[in-house]
This record gives structure tokens, sequence and C-alpha cells, in this order.
């Protein structure tokens, strides 16, 4: 299987800052790589798809970049509607695996 | 837009098997080009990937489950389920349905059903 360590595990922002979340793979998965949002008590939703691609609606402030075993998503000024823990997922092989969380917190 | 809910017992005895049932509205399971998946979330811990099927009941599942994992599908209803037997304390978790579209290579899971809790105990 596929181990995808995310890090941190763990932050606290402010509203308006800049916020860069890693996720890392513990072996190549070329761009099968994607990021989910979960909000307490509800599903995660899908951010972004294969690195870059934002799902339809997920504003243009969510990016993402990275390929091979190294990835990061970025939240270009944090919202108060962004807190929320955030996982990656790679979808290269099966079994499909996700990270282990990072859970950003107001400040 | 497809919509997915999940149903079934909240509570499941140890030794025993868990069955849940995915509904989908607002769009039909059996058009093809999707696989429609069963995705796990233990308390406080990360997500964990139990298995898809195709419409035409084709399955993939998590070798780390395959054993003891039987995921189905109904088209006339418009479900797909989820068995799981031999469960303990290990298998409390929320169960979410969850669909991946086939036509694309990178396998992400959306939408998701609001999800729901099942606690092993006796």
């Amino acid at each position: 299987d596929i181990q995808m360590t995310q890090s941190p595990s763990s932050l606290s922002a402010s509203v308006g800052d800049r916020i860069t979340i890693t996720c890392r793979a513990s072996q190549s998965i070329s761009t099968y790589l994607n990021w989910y949002q979960q909000k307490p008590g509800k599903a995660p939703k899908v951010l972004i798809y294969a690195v870059s691609n934002l799902q339809s609606g997920v504003p243009s402030r969510f990016s993402g970049s990275g390929s091979g075993t190294d990835f990061t998503l970025t939240i270009s000024s944090l919202q108060p509607e962004d807190f929320a823990t955030y996982y990656c997922q790679e979808s290269h092989s099966s079994p499909l695996t996700f990270g282990g969380g990072t859970k950003v917190e107001i400040k | 837009q497809v919509q997915l809910q999940e149903s079934g017992p909240g509570l499941v005895k140890p030794s025993q098997t868990l069955s849940l049932t995915c509904t989908a509205s607002g769009g039909s399971i059996s058009t093809g080009g999707y696989h429609w998946s069963w995705i796990r979330q233990h308390p406080r811990k990360g997500l964990e990937w139990i298995g898809y099927i195709y419409y035409s009941g084709s399955t993939y599942y998590n070798p780390s489950l395959q054993s003891r994992v039987t995921i189905s599908i109904d088209t006339s209803r418009n479900q797909f389920s989820l068995k799981l037997t031999s469960v303990t304390a290990a298998d409390t978790a929320v169960y979410y349905c969850a669909r991946v579209d086939r036509s694309m290579p990178y396998n992400w899971f959306d939408p998701w059903g609001q999800g729901t809790l099942v606690t092993v105990s006796s």
C-alpha cells in the first residue's frame, strides 16, 4: 500500500493568512493526488483533483501543486469558512489511500 | 445531480455482520461510467477506502478487508450495499458511500453521502 503522510497534523492561523499543507507519498504517484475538505459532522468534499484541478465551485484561493512524491495544498487568504480538516488521497494504485489529515484551526 | 444516502443499523454486536445500504437519487446507478464506493472513518481518525462496485457487478476491495467484505448492487432499487462480517470494536466508524467517475483516471470521490455511524458493541 502507498502511505500518505500529511504535515503538519494541525495548524493555527488567522483569517487572511496564507497557509500550505504538505502531503508526501511513500512512492511516486505521478499526479494521482486529490484533496478534500471536511468540516465537523460532515462528509469530506473534494476540492482539487489531479494535483491542481479545482473542482467546480471551489474558490480560486485554493491551489495545489506537486508531482511524484511531494504535494502541497495552498490557501492564499484564509477565510472563516476554510477552518476545517484537509485530507489528501492518492489514486495511483489500489488500495486507494488517504493522508492522516491536517486540522486548520483559528488562531 | 446525484445524491447518496446511507442507511442501516447503528449498532452491531461483535462477531455479527454489518449491513448498510446506499440509495442514490437524482440519477441512475446503472447508466455506467461510475464506481460506487464505500469508505469509512474511524472516530477522530483518518479515512479508509473499503471498496467499490461497477453497475455490472465488478468489485474491487481493499485487501485489508477483502476476506470480510462484500459489496453488491441492486440497479432496480438504485441501491448498492455493504456487508462486513465478523465485526469487532475496530470496525466502529462512520461509513460513507460515494461515487467515483470511471471516465477520469484520477479516482476522486464525489459526491459523498452524509455518513452513518456504526458502533460495534455488545
